[in-house]
């Protein structure tokens, strides 16, 4: 069963860092792109970032861009996403997801407040 | 950015009837490779999304075949052929032909 198992959310101050990771198991890792996309509360999704097969490259939504990191370790079949800065902006259900948007994890919740 | 206008925002429905969900791109979204990468989920309350068609009109693996996609170039439209009570929720179009990939503002699908 293929399974996309998010975790590291929580409330932050702004500012400050955070990282998620999101664990992959029941299919090849290292033969997808992998993404992280993103819901503010009560609104639609949106693209955050996406990285290759093996992470030598990635892509960012320009509201994240230096900010942000997408990354993987295909040995550890896992995706993370290192988020410094925040802003309140950045509040939102963090999800990981397949290229082909084939499997979705159940989503991190990210707070950024004071 | 690609934009990707649904309609109509909110869809009430009977459950047996036909529905339509229509996403409308500000540009082609057919690649150079030859494929449109425009794709349908289905997100019901409270969960993650969940895919359900793929390049326009494939059905992703365990999508019951009440639900069929069709359209190219700019124009693409979802259709369910008899609403049940599980196909409640919001309904996103999303593209990745170009990047970044962008979705569609949401058609939430609720009973009558």
């Amino acid at each position: 069963e293929v399974q996309l198992v998010e975790s590291g959310g929580g409330l932050v101050q702004p500012g400050r860092s955070l990282k998620l990771s999101c664990a992959a198991s029941g299919f090849t890792f290292s033969d997808y792109y992998m993404a992280w996309v993103r819901q503010a509360p009560t609104k639609g999704l949106e693209w955050v970032a996406s990285i290759s097969y093996d992470g030598g490259s990635t892509y960012y939504r320009d509201s994240v861009k230096g900010r942000f990191t997408i990354s993987r370790d295909n040995a550890k079949s896992s995706l993370y996403l290192q988020m410094d800065s925040l802003r309140s902006e950045d509040t939102a259900t963090y999800y990981c997801t397949t290229h082909v948007m084939d499997a979705w994890g159940q989503g991190a919740s990210v707070t950024v407040s004071s | 950015d690609v934009v990707l206008t649904q309609t109509p925002p909110t869809l009430s429905a009977t459950i047996g009837q036909s529905v339509s969900i229509s996403c409308r791109s500000s540009q082609s979204l057919l690649h150079s490779n030859g494929n449109t990468y425009l794709n349908w989920l289905l997100q019901r309350p409270g969960q993650p999304p969940q895919l359900l068609i793929y390049l326009v009109s494939r059905l992703e693996s365990g999508v019951p075949n009440r639900f069929s996609g069709s359209g190219s170039g700019t124009d693409f439209t979802l259709k369910i052929s008899g609403v049940e009570a599980e196909d409640l929720g919001v309904y996103y179009c999303v593209q990745s032909t170009h990047a970044p990939w962008t979705f569609g503002g949401g058609t939430k699908l609720e009973l009558k």
